[in-house]
């Protein structure tokens, strides 16, 4: 079956515009995360989805990043004034009921010039 | 919040057995370990989970003592291919909050 999928694959934008980063997870997976990569890092845990709520949003970066989830199916990552600190790959992950494996897109390359 | 600590780099030979430890000392009764590897520009890929004891799949062991605070992945003789990045994830249970270990750099040389 189809794997976690995300767009764009790549977006370059301009400091100080809005960027909204898609997430599309596994079909009945009812958990969803956000997750950040800068280039040579580990992977930074942005905020978690059950089903359309999100239990803990305390690894967004700042309050220009916001998340939503409808029908506990898509997902979007909004950035608000991106800064060219915001230069990343953005990961998105998802899992089934009571399964803690996640299921990782191929992510999307943000760079802020 | 359980926060983990692995080598950042391991050299092997292909063939070999590989270990790489993961300490996590602020682990929380719900926590499970689970180990993700990772290739360049592509998402990490799970491998293996375990909660206590010792778990095997068709691609590597968890190695997970009593108390809990630390784990080893173990992975048997080794090819070219594993070359990788791999993460140790603690988390899951009550607060689902995910924390992904620095990363070992496994470097296999023919």
């Amino acid at each position: 079956g189809a794997g976690v999928s995300q767009s764009p694959s790549n977006k370059v934008t301009e400091k100080g515009k809005d960027v909204e980063l898609r997430c599309d997870p596994i079909s009945g997976h009812t958990a969803l995360y956000w997750y950040r990569q800068s280039l040579g890092q580990g992977l930074e845990f942005l905020i978690y989805f059950q089903g359309n709520s999100a239990p803990d949003k305390s690894g967004l970066p700042s309050d220009r990043f916001s998340a939503e989830r409808t029908g506990g199916s898509v997902s979007t990552l909004t950035i608000q004034r991106t800064q060219q600190e915001d230069s990343a790959v953005y990961l998105c992950a998802s899992s089934g009921q009571g399964v803690y494996e996640q299921y990782f897109g191929p992510g999307t390359r943000l760079t802020v010039t | 919040l359980a926060k983990t600590t692995q080598p950042i780099s391991m050299d092997s030979y292909e063939g070999q057995e590989v270990n790489i430890t993961c300490s996590h000392n602020n682990i929380a009764t719900n926590d499970y370990i689970t180990w993700y590897q990772q290739f360049p520009s592509q998402g990490p890929r799970f491998i293996i989970q375990g909660y206590k004891t010792k778990v095997t799949n068709e691609v590597a062991s968890l190695f997970i003592p009593a108390d809990r605070k630390s784990s080893t992945l173990s992975l048997p003789r080794v090819s070219l291919s594993d070359t990788a990045v791999y993460y140790c994830l603690v988390g899951g249970g009550a607060t689902n909050k995910l924390i992904f270990g620095t990363g070992t750099l496994l470097a296999v040389q023919p």
